[in-house]
Order: structure tokens, then C-alpha cells, then sequence
């Protein structure tokens, strides 16, 4: 069965610090994987798109990275920022709009 | 240029009405998706449609439904509500199906509560 899985389903961190949020998939067939943010009441901001060949990807503060061997993703946030308080979404496409998988999400709180 | 457009942002409705939801997408886009969000299934997809023909569709009953028009504009009705309806819908844009690495541009979305 196509599943996404993220972790942790809630995290709050100080003002400037770092965090990762987890994202593991059991997609296939395997065509991108997508991360997204999305703030409280609004709708999802793409932020990172990656193909299979990619590792790596970067959005400013945002760093997103795809092992597909091991079928992990993970978005790495930097010198956190009172804005990124959002949700975070992963989504991975196995192929068309109805195969798009979404993740259940991350929810971030970033404290002053 | 125009972001995707939702329309209307919240609505109240009774169980067993009907309600019908616009989307108007980023000028040149002809892809037109939906989506259902709620706490406990997260983002869903319901149907995608390009060039006024629904090109995909996800699980839901036939109560749950839409079209595109010439202009790319698209409607989704949801008939007979049920409590189980209320959600955040989001309608997103693109240029191209997401096989691709193409951009999905999502509206704020259509709150809908169902009483």
C-alpha cells in the first residue's frame, strides 16, 4: 500500500535554533517527492520538488534531502524564524494527480 | 499575476443541501485539481481537469463532483452534504500533471461546515 509518513507530528523549537522534520515513503512507483508548507488557514506553498536522481535540494532556508535507496526524505529548517510556525507537508507523486500521496504533516511552533 | 482564486473563503450549510465552490487559476493554466482536507485524512485528492475534461479522479462518492469551463475556471458541488463534508477544499493549478516536476499552485482554499 502507497503510504508517506512523516515525523514528528508536532514540534516546537526556539527562535534561531535548527530542525529536521522525517518523511519516509512506501511509494511506488516512485516519480517525485514534493514538500510543502502551509500556514494555519491558508493553503499549501510548495517549497522543494525532487526527482529520483536528486539528493539535494535548497530554498533558502529550507534544505531538503532524498535518499530513494532507503526511501527517506528529510527537510532540514535553519536559524528558525517565528514565520516557518507552520504545517509541513510531504507529498510524493507515484504517477499522475491520483497517485499523488500526501503525508499527514509536521506541525512546527517556533517560540521567541 | 493573480494567484489561484477561491471563492467563497467560508460557508455554513445544513445536512442534505448542496454547495457548489469556484476556483479560477493562475492565467495560462489549464490544469485544475481539488483537494479535501480535514484533521483526520489530511489532503485528499478528488478530481483534476484539463481543457474541460476531468482527466483524473480520486476515491470519492458520486455526491462529489465539478467541471471546467473555456476559460479554465473550475467548479466543484458537493450534493446531499453530509457532517462528514466539513473540510478545507483546495483547488490548485498547474501547468502540467505532477508526474512532472511541475509546480502545484494551491488557492487559500473554501472552508466548508456542515451542521
Amino acid at each position: 500500500k502507497n503510504q508517506v509518513e512523516q515525523s514528528p507530528q508536532s514540534l516546537i523549537i526556539l527562535e534561531g535554533k535548527n530542525c529536521t522534520l522525517q518523511c519516509n515513503y512506501t511509494v511506488s512507483p516512485f516519480s517525485n517527492l514534493r514538500w510543502y508548507k502551509q500556514d494555519t488557514g491558508r493553503g499549501p506553498v510548495s517549497l522543494t520538488i525532487m526527482t529520483f536522481s536528486e539528493n539535494t535540494k535548497s530554498n533558502g532556508r529550507y534544505t531538503a534531502t532524498l535518499d530513494a535507496d532507503t526511501k527517506q526524505s528529510s527537510l532540514h529548517i535553519t536559524a528558525s524564524q517565528l514565520s516557518d510556525s507552520a504545517s509541513y507537508i510531504c507529498v510524493v507523486s507515484a504517477g499522475g494527480y491520483n497517485k499523488l500521496i500526501f503525508g499527514a504533516g509536521t506541525r512546527l511552533a517556533v517560540h521567541p | 499575476k493573480a494567484g489561484v482564486t477561491q471563492t467563497p473563503r467560508y460557508l455554513i450549510k445544513t445536512r442534505g443541501q448542496q454547495v457548489t465552490l469556484s476556483c479560477s487559476p493562475i492565467s495560462g493554466h489549464r490544469s485544475v485539481s481539488w483537494y479535501q482536507q480535514t484533521p483526520g485524512q489530511g489532503l485528499q485528492f478528488l478530481f483534476e481537469y484539463f481543457s474541460e475534461t476531468q482527466r483524473n479522479k480520486g476515491n470519492f462518492p458520486g455526491r462529489f463532483s465539478g467541471r471546467q469551463f473555456s476559460n479554465s475556471r473550475s467548479e466543484m458541488n458537493v450534493s446531499t452534504l453530509e457532517l462528514g463534508d466539513s473540510a478545507l477544499y483546495l483547488c490548485a493549478s498547474s501547468t502540467q500533471d505532477p508526474t512532472n516536476t511541475g509546480e502545484l499552485f494551491f488557492g487559500e482554499g473554501s472552508r466548508l461546515t456542515v451542521l
